[in-house]
């Protein structure tokens, strides 16, 4: 089955800073990969996704980027605020199998 | 998320006691997942419905129990047989495919 590596697991910054958190995944068939930011005591939240047949997509300061062949994929958050302080997972699958995520990075913003 | 409902946000559970967590959705998704978190473990898959009347095993899903009768409804039962139930138990749901999915704000379960 599918695995997911996340790296790091902690990752502090000043802000206005970027951060960029990496992820790779074990099975050649998944195709679809989002990213999700945790604030404690809540539910993931979808920030970003990208399907295999995109190399890149970027939402404002979010990015997200895909090396289908290297099989990892990177989150990039530019000019950082204390409000991205928070968990951010990154989550891998195939059409008709669960999600499997990874193990979390803890992004702290400090200004 | 809108439209997922995980009842109740914090639950206590006696030695020996099976509790259930329950779950609600009204986004008329056909997929819903539980996924059990744990710190520094990050979310791990319990069980899984794709469609009413159906379900399959996650990866941890030894001391727990799901039924899905109705398509707004995916309870979990953590049983007795789980021995380290102390986690953040999170609800999600998902339209089919490769679509995204969404999660509840999640139940706290603790042992006294």
């Amino acid at each position: 089955g599918e695995n997911v590596e996340q790296h790091p697991s902690t990752l502090s910054v000043q802000e206005g800073d970027s951060a960029v958190i990496k992820c790779t995944y074990s099975d050649s068939a998944s195709n679809y990969f989002p990213w999700y930011k945790q604030e404690l005591g809540k539910g993931p939240q979808l920030i970003i996704d990208i399907r295999s047949n995109v190399g890149e997509k970027k939402d404002q300061r979010i990015a997200v980027t895909l090396n289908k062949t290297a099989k990892h994929f990177s989150l990039h958050i530019t000019e950082t605020q204390p409000e991205d302080s928070a968990v951010y997972f990154c989550a891998a699958n195939q059409a008709g199998t669960a999600l499997i995520f990874g193990k979390g990075t803890t992004l702290s913003v400090s200004s | 998320d809108g439209g997922i409902t995980q009842s109740p946000k914090y639950l206590f559970r006696k030695e020996g006691q099976n509790v259930t967590l329950s779950c609600e959705q009204n986004l008329n998704h056909d997929a819903m997942y539980w996924y059990r978190q744990d710190p520094g473990q990050g979310l791990r898959l319990i069980y899984y419905s794709q469609i009413v009347n159906d379900f399959q095993k996650g990866d941890i899903a030894e001391g727990y129990s799901v039924s899905r009768e109705k398509k707004e409804s995916f309870p979990l039962t953590v049983t007795s047989a789980q021995k380290n139930p102390t986690a953040f138990y999170l609800c999600a749901t998902r339209q089919g495919g490769n679509q995204p999915q969404h999660f509840g704000d999640g139940t706290r379960l603790s042992i006294l």
